[in-house]
């Protein structure tokens, strides 16, 4: 078991540059979470999947943002034409199963900084 | 609609105290309630996690209590050491699946 894992870890771009995230969540997880952090705030709900299927998008999502996970494992996050408030930690999680039992596990993060 | 608000935002104590950090949630019909840890700049770590049909869980000098009816828990941290030092994030976990943060508590041990 090796945890969730975000690549990259770090990217700097300008703005009106697309941007694309990749998470590797622990094998086996069929749910996987994306949220945005920002200095000194809570993380907070972007979009998670089960398996290959968004339930669901926070309205933070706005529509330059699409998030993928093609085959039920790894997911990427796509921000397309960024803007300076775009910058943020972006986390990636994962859990195991449905129902409340289960522990959530985040990734490091990947750093966005948009100049 | 789920709110987490976590009281204090900072905290500074001194090395050794036992200290007391809050959580409060706006709608009560939660499946369970996870604290985390996170160091600055990395991503979270699981400390503990409550079942919404348990009233506390522990592990070494973290003991987290859970009280659903009020809308609150508390985590308890013993014999406070400089290395507990980070922002400490609570969490809950509704019936949509969705995952629900405070903005954390800002805890600093002074040695």
């Amino acid at each position: 078991d090796t945890g969730v894992s975000q690549n990259p870890r770090h990217k700097i771009t300008k703005r009106g540059q697309n941007v694309t995230f990749r998470c590797d969540p622990i094998s086996e997880h069929n749910r996987l979470y994306w949220y945005r952090q920002t200095l000194g705030q809570g993380p907070e709900f972007l979009t998670y999947f089960q398996n290959e299927a968004q339930l669901e998008k926070s309205r933070l999502l706005s529509d330059r943002f699409s998030a993928e996970r093609p085959k039920g494992s790894f997911s990427t996050l796509e921000i397309q034409r960024t803007e300076q408030g775009d910058s943020a930690m972006y986390l990636c999680a994962s859990r195991h199963g449905q129902g409340g039992g289960n522990t959530i596990y985040f990734g490091e993060g990947s750093w966005l900084t948009v100049v | 609609k789920q709110e987490v608000t976590q009281i204090p935002a900072a905290l500074s104590v001194p090395e050794g105290e036992n200290l007391v950090l809050n959580c409060s949630f706006t709608d009560s019909a939660i499946y369970n309630l996870q604290w985390f840890r996170q160091d600055p700049g990395k991503g979270l770590t699981s400390l503990l996690l409550i079942q919404s049909s348990q009233r506390e869980q522990t592990s070494g000098r973290l003991n987290a209590s859970l009280d659903k009816s009020s809308g609150r828990s508390t985590l308890y941290i013993a014999a406070s050491q400089p290395g507990d030092s980070a922002t400490y994030l609570c969490a809950v976990k509704g019936g949509d699946d969705k995952i629900i943060f405070g903005k954390g508590t800002r805890l600093h041990i002074l040695p």
